[in-house]
């Protein structure tokens, strides 16, 4: 029944470390998002895709990579994690651009580096 | 790049209190969104507004859109404790939202 997934829930790694979190949606929707939130719940765009194809690049470092296999899914894969790479981040999807119904966020990742 | 500026950062509200958390952007949205996230939760989305002056209602929640399409504003009567999260509004053009700082909202019972 999970609109919008993600795992893992809690990642905590070392500097340098190499590490991905994976999103699903089961909403049928063509555009998904990645959002970082940091700890004063500051919320920021990172990526957009839309139907699997890259819309937005939030001058995010190299380091971050995202990846649409296809429609349903988009994971981010992080490279020589940093200690300021430590937040919550979030998935989400939306029908089209400007969708009424808004976006669907998941759950979260937080991620601790240490 | 577009803003959104939104305050207060954090609001005390006595239980049955109103209040109002306000959002502006330096440019003119093509719409604005309101988002509620719980503590420990993630954002949901509450509503859309797109036409000037738009004024919609859920229940005790109140949401506005400015005629000039740069402001809005939730405004929530006879507080609960289940009003108790973080409100956002964001700010969207295409595939981009920008969301303000939220405001922080806890209830004295």
């Amino acid at each position: 029944d999970t609109a919008v997934s993600q795992t893992p829930k809690y990642l905590v790694t070392q500097m340098g470390n190499d590490k991905s979190i994976k999103c699903e949606q089961n909403l049928g929707h063509d555009t998904m998002y990645w959002y970082k939130q940091d700890s004063k719940k500051f919320l920021k765009i990172m990526f957009s895709y839309n139907n699997k194809e890259l819309i937005i690049n939030e001058t995010v470092p190299n380091r971050f990579s995202p990846k649409s296999p296809d429609k349903a899914h988009l994971n981010l894969h992080i490279n020589s994690l940093e200690l300021g790479d430590s937040a919550v981040y979030f998935c989400a999807s939306s029908q089209g651009r400007g969708s009424r119904l808004g976006q669907y966020f998941g759950p979260g990742t937080r991620l601790t580096v240490t | 790049g577009q803003q959104v500026m939104q305050i207060p950062q954090y609001q005390h509200v006595q239980e049955g209190e109103d209040f109002t958390t306000y959002c502006n952007s330096s440019t003119t949205l093509s719409n604005i969104q309101w988002y509620k996230q719980r503590p420990g939760g993630h954002p949901v989305f509450l509503i859309q507004l797109v036409k000037s002056g738009e004024v919609k209602k859920q229940k005790r929640l109140t949401f506005q859109f400015g005629e000039a399409k740069k402001n809005s504003s939730l405004h929530i009567t006879a507080t609960q404790t289940t009003d108790v999260g973080t409100y956002f509004c964001a700010g969207g053009n295409d595939y981009k939202l920008s969301f303000g700082a939220g405001t922080t909202v806890t209830v004295r019972a």
